[in-house]
């Protein structure tokens, strides 16, 4: 079945520094793509998406492009701030929206 | 994408006794999905709620622990009963937002004391 692995945290950087979290996953055919994030105290919000290989998703800064060479979504962003801290869950679907599954998550803390 | 409206946003409960979590969403939707998420842990599907039909259950989940109810495309509940400490967990409803993936309410944050 499909599955999603992610690194662990917590990860812990400092203002300014520069953030990957990384993301793998099992699945057949062509599956979507998501990140999402969940700030203290939230539920989730999606952060961006990818539908196709070499797609690269973006939204306040973060990007992370679909490779399907390596089955892999990494997230990235240049500079993070103290208010990017969260819990980062990368995740996937069927072409069809079906089989949603997420990956463990990664708590991200920013320090000033 | 849809909105999703999710209430209460936090209990804090007796052990023993039942809570409904009410999940209202802008637009009609076929399939509603309910999560749980217990401390530290990434989400768990507990089912699938379709308007018309019987909720579809996760392995590890059953009807009468958990009974949901989806009375029309726009609205569902899911009850947690006769709780104990080990279902202190956020709870959260889900909808399936086409090309946006899946959207969701800001979910329930229950403590069993």
């Amino acid at each position: 079945g499909n599955s999603v692995t992610q690194m662990e945290g917590p990860v812990t950087l400092s203002e300014e520094a520069f953030l990957t979290i990384n993301c793998t996953y099992t699945a057949t055919g062509y599956p979507s793509l998501f990140w999402y994030v969940q700030y203290p105290g939230e539920g989730l919000q999606l952060l961006l998406k990818a539908t196709k290989a070499d797609d690269k998703g973006s939204n306040k800064g973060f990007e992370a492009t679909y490779r399907k060479e390596t089955t892999s979504f990494h997230l990235e962003k240049g500079s993070v701030q103290v208010s990017d801290s969260a819990v980062y869950f990368c995740a996937l679907s069927d072409r069809d929206g079906q089989n949603f599954v997420f990956g463990p998550g990664t708590r991200l803390s920013v320090l000033p | 994408s849809a909105v999703i409206s999710q209430k209460p946003s936090r209990d804090i409960c007796q052990r023993g006794t039942s809570l409904t979590i009410q999940c209202q969403v802008d637009s009609q939707v076929t399939m509603m999905f309910w999560y749980r998420q217990q401390p530290g842990q990434s989400l768990t599907l507990i089912a699938t709620a379709n308007q018309g039909s019987e909720a579809t259950y996760e392995s590890g989940f059953v009807i009468d622990k958990f009974p949901i109810s989806r009375p029309n495309l726009t609205f569902s509940t899911l009850t947690v009963s006769n709780m104990s400490p080990e279902d202190s967990s956020i709870y959260l409803c889900s909808v399936v937002g086409g090309n946006y993936g899946y959207t969701f309410g800001s979910g329930t944050r229950l403590t069993v004391v």
